[in-house]
């Protein structure tokens, strides 16, 4: 059984596209997340939602937009996608004071 | 000035040799310590987590925290091949806190 399972696993599309990605966690964690993991490895979170409720928004364009339907649940929707999105997406969940448990990430490539 | 620094590598050792992999934080609030293992193409594992100063041990894995000099470490004794990787510190401020601060990973080839 998977923890953290995020699809797709890849994902090519064109500049200008609306794309979605979504994520589900089976741990019963109150917490999850996305984090951006560009060419050099970099980890960069974007966004946080505890128990549905969004916690932490970084300097992220508003074309991104996470939603939780509910807490074992976190979507990622992009709008007018840009070559510079070209990343690694990972989804996270996690409990307070805890570490977190990752997927396997969907790689975004923007042509 | 980044909040973690880690030097990105790539570090490259011969199987069985000890690695020493490091990172340094410039915020003294950081209280949690995590190592985690990337591979190739998948997520993030944990490995290592640490609250106090001092060494952690798990199998070959040692984590070292020396909070006076702001400073962790994570050796890795008798490598493998299979240690082969990149390896990501991160901190958290506090339990209670959800923002964790990765630095930006070491890759490490172990040569057989």
């Amino acid at each position: 059984d998977t923890a953290v399972s995020q699809t797709p696993k890849y994902l090519v599309t064109q500049m200008g596209n609306d794309k979605s990605i979504k994520c589900e966690q089976n741990l019963g964690h109150d917490t999850m997340y996305w984090y951006k993991q560009d060419s050099k490895k970099f980890l960069k979170i974007m966004f946080s939602y505890n128990n549905k409720e969004l916690i932490i928004n970084e300097t992220v364009p508003n074309r991104f937009s996470p939603k939780s339907p509910d807490k074992a649940h976190l979507n990622l929707h992009i709008n007018s996608l840009e070559l510079g999105d070209s990343a690694v997406y990972f989804c996270a969940s996690g409990q307070a004071g805890s570490p977190l448990h990752f997927g396997n990430g969907t790689r975004l490539t923007v042509t | 000035q980044k909040e973690v620094e880690q030097d990105p590598g790539p570090l490259s050792v011969p199987e069985g040799a000890i690695v020493s992999l490091n990172c340094t934080y410039s915020n003294s609030a950081f209280q949690y310590f995590m190592w985690y293992r990337q591979y190739s193409r998948k997520g993030p594992e944990l490995l290592m987590y640490t609250y106090s100063s001092g060494n952690k041990e798990d199998g070959r894995f040692t984590a070292q925290v020396d909070k006076s000099s702001k400073y962790i470490s994570l050796f890795i004794r008798d490598s493998q091949p299979s240690d082969s990787a990149t390896y990501l510190c991160a901190m958290i401020i506090n339990s209670g806190a959800s923002k964790i601060i990765f630095g930006s990973g070491t890759r490490l080839s172990i040569r057989p």
